[in-house]
């Protein structure tokens, strides 16, 4: 198993330009997430998924859009990138926290973002 | 004040150590979560603890829910130990986790 994967692992953006972040697990997990982590402060969550077809806001959403339309998948995207989300995203994933005991979060490697 | 406070920010230790990390916490939460960040980058989950206390190898987690605290120690500490530290609690009644902002841990030979 693959666990939780993350394309690309780096990018560099100008400011306006759009892009989307792939994450992809092979867990047949029902939740998955999106975070940022920026120095000194811990991961914040951007947007998650409690299953296909929906997704929530998270802390800190605004500038981000996100799509489940597979399980396996979750799509962040930057409409119109700022240097403000300069920062290195992570993707986890987990079961439903009502099924397992564990609820523990599988993370993907990070994507590495810098906005010019 | 953040609502899950880690101490220390950084410790250095020397191989053999005994280590502690701190969390505490100012929410009701239903379970708090240990995780190591290695140097590269990567996120691995160490914990999940509603209550007492749970072993894995050398490393020892416990929570004290009424005191809203929990500690993270690595028994005879190595350099592969090295890495950040990350505590995260599961909001009651949510889907969600808060962060702490990690403990930077060296561990020279």
């Amino acid at each position: 198993n693959a666990g939780v994967t993350q394309t690309p692992k780096f990018r560099v953006l100008k400011t306006g330009q759009s892009m989307t972040l792939l994450c992809a697990q092979d867990m047949n997990h029902e939740y998955m997430y999106w975070y940022r982590q920026d120095p000194g402060m811990g991961l914040r969550l951007i947007h998650y998924s409690v299953g296909e077809g929906t997704t929530a806001k998270g802390e800190v959403p605004d500038g981000y859009n996100v799509s489940r339309l597979k399980k396996q998948n979750f799509l962040l995207g930057l409409e119109s990138a700022a240097p403000s989300q300069t920062s290195v995203y992570f993707c986890a994933s987990s079961e439903h926290p009502g099924t397992s005991n564990r609820n523990e979060q599988f993370f993907g490697p990070g994507t590495r973002l810098t906005v010019l | 004040k953040n609502e899950v406070e880690q101490s220390p920010q950084n410790l250095t230790a020397q191989e053999g150590e005994f280590i502690t990390i701190n969390c505490s916490y100012s929410v009701g939460i239903s379970a708090l979560h240990w995780l190591q960040q290695h140097p590269g980058g990567g996120i691995v989950s160490l914990f999940m603890l509603s209550s007492g206390k749970k072993k894995h190898g050398r490393l020892i987690a416990t929570i004290n829910i009424q005191e809203k605290h929990s500690s993270l120690h690595i028994t005879a500490s190595h350099p592969r130990d090295s890495a950040v530290y990350i505590c995260a609690v599961r909001i009651y009644n949510t889907d969600k986790l808060i962060f702490g902002t990690g403990t930077r841990l060296q561990v020279f030979p």
